[in-house]
């Protein structure tokens, strides 16, 4: 069974362009959430998909923004990249989406470094 | 509102050592915790959780850790480190309606000196 799929692996933008993130979950499921990482702030949670809908949502700005497709596939966008937004961003897939109950898969990531 | 807090970022154990990485938590809510461990170029894998049932939790790799009420704590123990723990480990709490929304405490990079 195929892990979560990000893609791309690495990317480079410059200062006030746009940028669009992909990740495939694990087949089955339903659930999609969004991380980002940085040696400064640590992990912190963007957020959440379920079926289509946004669930929960983090406090980033928003220039952040995401969606869910019918296929559980999900993309986030950044607009106006700024300079810290670079930073390792994870998606995770579980399948009904708690945390608590379920197992929480993560993908290896998109590294953005934007100039 | 919770938080996590990881005392040391960085733990270095030599080889056959104990290994204990520290993690509280707060919590105005009965919490979720977990540890996670991130390898270098890749993404989190779970090792464990306590979901409120034995509080005295087994991961996989053999870690596990203790849920300690009083303390605030939920700290990461493995009786005998090997090379491949070197990694960085993240504890991480939510709450039993927050789907898959985790907050993550700092990291703490663990080294296994041969």
């Amino acid at each position: 069974k195929a892990g979560v799929t990000q893609t791309p692996r690495y990317l480079i933008k410059t200062r006030g362009q746009q940028v669009t993130l992909s990740c495939s979950p694990i087949s089955g499921h339903r659930s999609v959430s969004w991380y980002q990482q940085t040696p400064g702030q640590g992990l912190q949670f963007l957020f959440e998909y379920f079926s289509e809908t946004q669930r929960n949502k983090g406090n980033f700005p928003g220039r952040f923004s995401g969606r869910q497709f019918s296929n559980s596939r999900s993309e986030m966008n950044v607009s106006t990249l700024e300079l810290g937004d670079s930073a390792l961003y994870l998606c995770a897939s579980s399948l009904s989406g708690t945390a608590t109950n379920e197992k929480l898969f993560f993908g290896s990531g998109t590294q953005l470094s934007v100039l | 509102a919770q938080s996590v807090t990881q005392l040391g970022s960085h733990v270095s154990v030599s080889e056959g050592a104990l290994v204990l990485l520290r993690c509280n938590y707060s919590s105005s809510v009965p919490p979720y915790l977990f540890w996670y461990v991130q390898y270098p170029n890749q993404g989190l894998q779970l090792l464990l959780k306590y979901t409120s049932a034995a509080t005295l939790v087994k991961g996989i790799n053999g870690f596990e850790a203790e849920f300690k009420k009083s303390e605030t704590s939920f700290h990461l123990t493995k009786p005998s480190a090997h090379m491949s723990d070197a990694a960085e480990y993240f504890c991480a709490v939510t709450q039993g309606n927050a789907g898959n929304m985790l907050t993550f405490g700092g990291g703490t990079r663990l080294m296994v000196k041969p």
